[in-house]
């Protein structure tokens, strides 16, 4: 089993759309939470960090982290064309700078 | 925020030549590093952790006399292919540690022909 499950999709959605991203974690060790955003050829960029469980907000963008059910989510309310990229969730056990355990990635495509 | 710039974006190089990446930290002083290989449609694979002033700690799998890894500062590292081969072609992309978590390069597609 894989430490962090992500349906890579690809997930089609309507301009205005909610879109629900989410990952699974089998490593209870895990308690800092990411998502980056990565667009074709360029390197992940950090949408949002949250630690343990619970939820953080900003902007149109919503993380949420069940420590319980080892489940993590990312929420675009209102989304646009340009959030049309490659979601990926990372995970990591301790507060140093240790490595990073990524999901595979979603793709998500926003149309107009 | 932090900035981590990599060089170079994109290079084509001849099998049996060598390659180096540069992974630059702007803004901040930059203690561990990461290296990782993309292919296409998958996550990214971690292939070695730099400690500045030190050897780098290579993940299992990944040969460390053909990914030469060199940390001889707090704002640069370098990913060095020895002796490329076509199955070395994938995009590589360094992470550096900063004050808020990873903050990552733009990456290089490294094309072997």
């Amino acid at each position: 089993q894989k430490e962090v499950e992500q349906d890579p999709g690809p997930l089609s959605v309507p301009e205005g759309a909610i879109v629900s991203l989410n990952c699974t974690y089998s490593n209870s060790a895990f308690q800092y939470f990411m998502w980056y955003r990565q667009y074709s050829r360029k390197g992940p960029e950090l949408l949002m960090y949250t630690y343990s469980s619970g939820n953080k907000e900003d902007g149109r963008f919503t993380a949420q982290v069940d420590k319980s059910s080892k489940y993590i989510s990312l929420f675009i309310r209102d989304s646009q064309p340009s959030d049309s990229a490659t979601y990926l969730c990372a995970m990591k056990a301790g507060s140093t700078l240790g490595r990073l355990y990524f999901g595979r990635g979603t793709q998500l495509t926003v149309w107009p | 925020g932090a900035v981590v710039s990599q060089h170079p974006s994109r290079v084509i190089c001849k099998s049996g030549t060598s390659v180096k990446i540069e992974c630059r930290s702007l803004d901040f002083q930059a203690t561990t590093m990461f290296w990782y290989r993309q292919f296409p449609k998958k996550s990214l694979m971690l292939m070695a952790t730099s400690n500045e002033g030190s050897k780098a700690t290579y993940e299992q799998g990944v040969e460390k006399d053909k990914f030469l890894i060199n940390h001889a500062s707090l704002t640069l590292s370098t990913l060095t292919v020895t002796s490329a081969h076509p199955e070395d072609s994938s995009f590589y992309i360094c992470s550096a540690g900063d004050p808020d978590g990873y903050t990552f390069g733009s990456g290089t597609r490294l094309t072997v022909v």
